[in-house]
């Protein structure tokens, strides 16, 4: 059984401050996605990253893919009130692509 | 907005009945997969179709079963409502069977008492 593992499960800061969460596991992914979800609402995709060792930037956020293709990291540059939800990996295999596996996710709350 | 369409968005049932939850997919997309979440967790993987055929299963019981029509819309059917069935069920789309790279629709909150 393929389980990823995000850290932390809650976090709280307060607006302007960096973070970093991460989603873990002892599988290889052939690509791993990053979403964001808000209460009662579908995740909404923020990256997908498919090489190891893969950086991408969206504006503040920062993703990135481990060179094992095991883990990820979401890293966040002065967040912001907005930032808040829920932040959710998931991972595909080969042989299973678009049957994700999903983390059970990390919730960041940014005070203004 | 991902173009993804589910009704309801609410529902209450009771246990023991039976439900149908609907989704519409992207314009273009032909691969639609399920998911359910429960509270305080991540999606769970139930199964996938990929035109009109059954492309995948995660670990969820017969009584939960789906269909795929011509216009590659989708429905996830659930007999024998039990209790831990609440949960926001989830339908995300994708260009095909291949693709990692899903659009959710907003979900269908199922509370079963």
């Amino acid at each position: 059984t393929q389980l990823l593992e995000q850290s932390p499960q809650f976090l709280s800061i307060q607006e302007g401050e960096n973070l970093t969460v991460y989603c873990n596991s002892s599988s290889v992914f052939s690509s791993l996605q990053w979403y964001r979800q808000e209460p009662g609402e579908g995740p909404v995709l923020l990256v997908t990253v498919v090489t190891g060792g893969e950086v991408k930037k969206l504006k503040r956020l920062t993703f990135q893919f481990g060179d094992a293709r095991k883990d990820s990291s979401l890293h966040i540059t002065a967040a912001q009130p907005g930032d808040t939800g829920l932040y959710l990996c998931a991972g595909a295999r080969w042989t299973n692509a678009g049957k994700s596996t999903f983390g059970d996710g990390t919730t960041l709350t940014v005070k203004p | 907005e991902t173009g993804v369409t589910q009704s309801p968005t609410h529902l209450i049932k009771t246990r023991g009945q039976q439900v149908t939850l609907r989704c519409s997919s992207q314009s273009g997309h032909n691969t639609v997969s399920w998911y359910q979440q429960a509270l305080g967790q991540g999606p769970q993987f139930i199964f996938q179709y990929y035109r009109e055929e059954e492309n995948g299963r995660g670990n969820f019981p017969p009584r939960f079963s789906g269909l795929q029509f011509p216009n590659y819309s989708s429905e996830l059917n659930v007999n024998a409502l039990e209790l831990d069935d609440s949960a926001l069920y989830l339908c995300a789309s994708s260009l095909s069977a291949n693709t990692d790279t899903q659009y959710f629709g907003p979900g269908t909150r199922l509370t079963v008492l």
